[in-house]
């Protein structure tokens, strides 16, 4: 059974660089696509990107002038830097793993989320 | 202004049936595969259909997904208390090369 635990800091100020880490544990790391969404207060689901074992990524075009997705498959982790962070940064953002190793049929396991508060 | 449109909302009795829809486009729902899922307040969404019309393992049969050129529905029956939480439909947009959300439904169970 794959769990997802996330970590990073909840609090930064404007112009800032978030920066989270998702651990995968109890499955296989590679053959996967790994995803971050982010949850606005009151708002829905927005994809930030993807990244698989080898580091191919792709990212929300909204986004992907910010976003950097790593991955540390020693470690069985990939990671999320968003640079430059505003207001409208703030949200709940979440890890999550696909169901299968096809690509984009539906992610069956969620980190816990990590709230992100960027106030000055 | 999500890519995928769903209604704001949707209510029904307990033990009815209610459907949600989800529409988008060629380059999303009409050549790739619609997921959806439920969100309890304060909680990560929990996935109840992939690949358009599959279960995983767990969620009952209660919940059921179609899909139909660039529409989606999910349909839930025998509603009950518990099954009021909002609803968010997914998939991949080939055009953005990104996933891609409904706005999300928020399911009133009266």
């Amino acid at each position: 059974q794959v769990q997802l635990q996330q970590w990073g800091a909840g609090l930064l100020k404007p112009s800032e660089t978030l920066s989270l880490t998702c651990a995968v544990y109890g499955g296989s790391f590679s053959g996967y696509y790994w995803s971050w969404i982010r949850q606005p207060p009151g708002k829905g689901l927005e994809w930030i990107g993807e990244i698989n074992h080898s580091g191919s990524t792709n990212y929300n075009p909204s986004l992907k002038s910010r976003v950097t997705i790593s991955v540390d498959t020693s470690k069985n982790q990939f990671s999320l830097k968003l640079s430059s962070v505003t207001a409208a940064d703030t949200a709940v953002y979440y890890c999550a793993k696909p169901i299968t190793g096809t690509p984009h049929y539906g992610m069956d396991v969620w980190g816990q989320g990590t709230t992100v508060t960027v106030s000055s | 202004q999500s890519v995928l449109t769903q209604p704001p909302s949707v209510s029904a009795a307990p033990g009815q049936k209610v459907t949600i829809s989800c529409s988008g486009s060629s380059s999303n729902i009409g050549n790739n595969y619609v997921s959806w899922y439920q969100q309890l307040p304060g909680t990560a969404p929990k996935l109840l259909i992939y690949d358009n019309n599959k279960r995983p393992s767990g969620i009952p049969d209660r919940f059921s997904g179609s899909k139909s050129g660039t529409s989606a529905t999910l349909g839930i029956t025998g509603l009950q208390t518990g099954d009021e939480a909002d609803y968010y439909c997914g998939t991949w947009d080939s055009s953005l090369s990104a996933e891609v959300f409904g706005g999300g439904t928020k399911l009133t169970v009266l």
